[in-house]
């Protein structure tokens, strides 16, 4: 089975620059998480899709912080214009469904993509 | 709000000593609760996860973990570790009825052989 996609693996940008990252969720998985993770520090959710719903985006910087899901499979994240303190590991995430949907007590298991790694300078 | 505290940011063991690893949770209400590993140059996965029943639960590779609800901890331990086991590992919990995932900080563990 192949896991979640990511790409560019790598990416080095000035401060006030835009860029933008690409994940392919693992065939049939409805919900896409994106999560950033700074140095040190534990993931954090920026963004939660349903298909191509927003979950949850309460934690997104929308000033500078976009996502879309167009079509229910493949998502961007886009930061625009960058600032130094974005500079971190953006990792896409991806489940078979949300618990209000199966109920009980059920999970599905979150599958993560290798990131990629932004440096802002 | 949900928070995850790991206390043992870098633990430096030999091999085939002992891991007990801290996880604290706080949230008023109930919780699942998962350890996520990563290797070097690997991508994050899953090692155990609890969300009912007996509160000692066993993942992968021989790791278990022991909810503690009047504690709000959630300890991994390991009775004996390899050099294999070198990674970081995150304790993360999330609230009943919501997906994303709530991390600590992590825990860098060097196994020395």
């Amino acid at each position: 089975e192949a896991g979640v996609a990511q790409s560019p693996r790598y990416k080095i940008i000035e401060k006030r620059q835009s860029v933008a990252f690409w994940c392919n969720p693992i065939s049939g998985h409805a919900t896409l998480y994106w999560y950033q993770q700074i140095l040190g520090q534990g993931p954090k959710l920026l963004i939660q899709f349903q298909n191509n719903g927003v979950v949850d985006d309460s934690q997104l910087p929308k000033d500078r912080f976009s996502a879309e899901r167009l079509k229910g499979v493949d998502s961007t994240l886009k930061i625009q214009p960058a600032k130094l303190e974005d500079s971190a590991v953006y990792l896409c995430a991806s489940s078979l469904s949300t618990p209000g949907t199966s109920g009980g007590e059920s999970y599905n298991e979150q599958f993560f993509g290798p990131g990629t790694r932004l440096t802002v300078l | 709000a949900q928070s995850v505290s790991q206390h043992n940011h870098h633990v430096i063991l030999s091999e085939a000593a002992s891991l007990e690893l801290g996880c604290n949770y706080s949230y008023g209400g109930t919780v699942n609760l998962f350890w996520y590993v990563q290797y070097p140059g690997q991508h994050l996965q899953l090692l155990l996860k609890y969300f009912s029943g007996d509160p000692l639960v066993k993942g992968i590779k021989g790791f278990e973990a022991e909810f503690i609800k009047s504690k709000f901890s959630f300890n991994l331990r390991k009775p004996s570790v390899q050099w294999s086991d070198t990674a970081e590992y995150f304790c993360a919990v999330n609230a009943r009825g919501r997906r994303a995932l709530t991390f600590g900080s992590g825990t860098r563990l060097q196994v020395q052989p």
